[in-house]
């Protein structure tokens, strides 16, 4: 079967650094995402890696290794406004996008 | 401002009633999706569409049906709505298959069925 799995909770302080990783293993990989979600709010857009490496957007990175099945997604200079659930997803070979449950950040002061 | 617009963001039922929730997206994307969001359970398909009239069954299709009649607009139905079926839904569409920018999700209809 298909499975995605990334820590259920997590609490980091205000200004540090967190890391949020994910395990995969699926029929076929063509992609991983990461989205953030906002309580009651929808999902929206983080980051996509295809190859293995770092990719970098401001505060945000996110690394994947293919060959073990493993991406993190790294959070610097956390905020307030960085509470959220944050969504692992990986594309398979049917092209279709299988979840991971999420891990839902605390920020704390 | 691209978006996916869902037509209700909150909406209660009676067991047994049918309910529509409608999606529409302004983007001219393929395909789009229908999921369920529950707690501890992540999200998870019930529906999707890569073409007009087109349907394919997700991971948890029993109790629903689709309609795609139009390119940009996606509808979900509960022929007979169930108290298991109070959750959040999510509509999203995205490009053609391997699209690096992924899915784009509605603001979502939380519903109840009472």
């Amino acid at each position: 079967g298909q499975n995605i799995d990334q820590p259920t909770e997590m609490t980091a302080t205000e200004g540090a650094i967190v890391q949020i990783n994910c395990t995969y293993q699926t029929s076929g990989f063509n992609g991983l995402f990461w989205y953030q979600q906002h309580a009651g709010e929808a999902p929206t857009f983080l980051s996509y890696n295809v190859l293995d490496g770092l990719e970098e957007k401001g505060r945000f990175s996110s690394f994947l290794s293919r060959s073990k099945g493993y991406s993190y997604l790294l959070l610097k200079e956390l905020q307030m406004k960085d509470s959220a659930s944050y969504l692992c997803a990986v594309l398979d070979s049917n092209y279709q996008l299988i979840w991971g449950a999420g891990t839902k950040l605390i920020i704390k002061p | 401002d691209v978006k996916v617009t869902q037509s209700s963001r909150y909406l209660v039922k009676r067991t047994g009633e049918k309910v529509f929730l409608e999606c529409v997206q302004d983007m001219d994307h393929e395909n789009m999706f229908w999921y369920r969001q529950d707690p501890g359970l992540g999200l998870r398909l019930i529906y999707f569409s890569y073409d007009v009239k087109m349907k394919e069954k997700g991971d948890i299709p029993e109790g629903y049906s689709v309609s795609r009649e139009k390119k940009e607009r996606f509808s979900l139905i509960l022929e007979s709505a169930s108290t298991n079926q109070t959750s959040m839904y999510l509509c999203a569409s995205s490009r053609e298959d391997g699209d690096r920018y992924g899915y784009t999700f509605g603001s979502g209809t939380r519903l109840t069925v009472v």
